[in-house]
């Protein structure tokens, strides 16, 4: 699925603990995006993250939800003290970023590849 | 963003041609519409983007009027495997050439043998 790998694919917790989302973009991609789907609903944005700075996290509940892009490593989602509420479908997508000269507008949205996801189930 | 209006479901039979048109009426100068597709279990494949007048690609055109206020993707003789929600995404690049998507409820479309 275009590269971006997403485990697991399956986390089941009981309320209150915490979940682990790990995220691998692209090889090459600097920016990292998180997207949370409920059943028979479209996407809904969370975080965007360059590599080690969180550019927009306007999406992302302020309690409890946290997000990293570390310089070497996945992009994790952090998800503590889990309620039945977080139970929905995790995407990870990344895209390489534009790296024009500061002000330039890009012509085009460059596609997000998306992951397949991580699907949280909270007892 | 501009938001989009899309119907909620279609059906068609194998080998037949699918229009889905989405509506956009607030579409901004700057806006691209982009199409993705989504299976079961899967996260969103990109399908085509477009500015203006027609776009194609091996899997699909996309047709946007001169007023941009709507756009028609396009799936020719569709198989049972082209079975999936569709999604129309309409937004304007940022300066850093990336902006989180915003997806509405897509067209949940169903091929039939």
């Amino acid at each position: 699925n275009a590269g971006v790998m997403q485990n697991p694919r399956h986390l089941v917790r009981r309320r209150g603990q915490e979940a682990r989302l790990r995220c691998s973009p692209v090889k090459g991609h600097s920016h990292v995006y998180w997207y949370r789907q409920l059943p028979e609903e479209g996407l809904k944005f969370m975080v965007y993250l360059q590599k080690e700075n969180i550019i927009d996290e306007s999406g992302m509940p302020k309690e409890r939800f946290s997000a990293e892009f570390p310089k070497e490593g996945p992009s994790i989602l952090r998800i503590q003290q889990v309620v039945r509420g977080d139970s929905a479908a995790y995407f990870c997508a990344s895209s390489p970023g534009f790296l024009g000269p500061p002000g330039y507008r890009a012509d085009s949205n460059q596609p997000q590849h998306f992951g397949d996801g991580t699907r949280l189930s909270i007892l | 963003l501009a938001k989009t209006t899309q119907p909620i479901s279609m059906d068609s039979y194998e080998g037949q041609e699918v229009n889905i048109t989405c509506s956009h009426n607030n579409i901004a100068t700057n806006d691209y519409i982009t199409w993705y597709q989504q299976f079961p279990s899967q996260g969103p494949r990109f399908i085509i983007q477009g500015y203006k007048t027609k776009v194609t690609n091996e899997v699909a055109s996309l047709f946007i009027p001169a007023d941009r206020k709507s756009s028609t993707l396009s799936l020719p003789r569709v198989s049972l495997s082209d079975t999936a929600v569709y999604y129309c995404l309409v937004g304007a690049p940022s300066d850093s050439g990336n902006t989180p998507l915003v997806f509405g409820k897509g067209t949940r479309l169903s091929v039939i043998a």
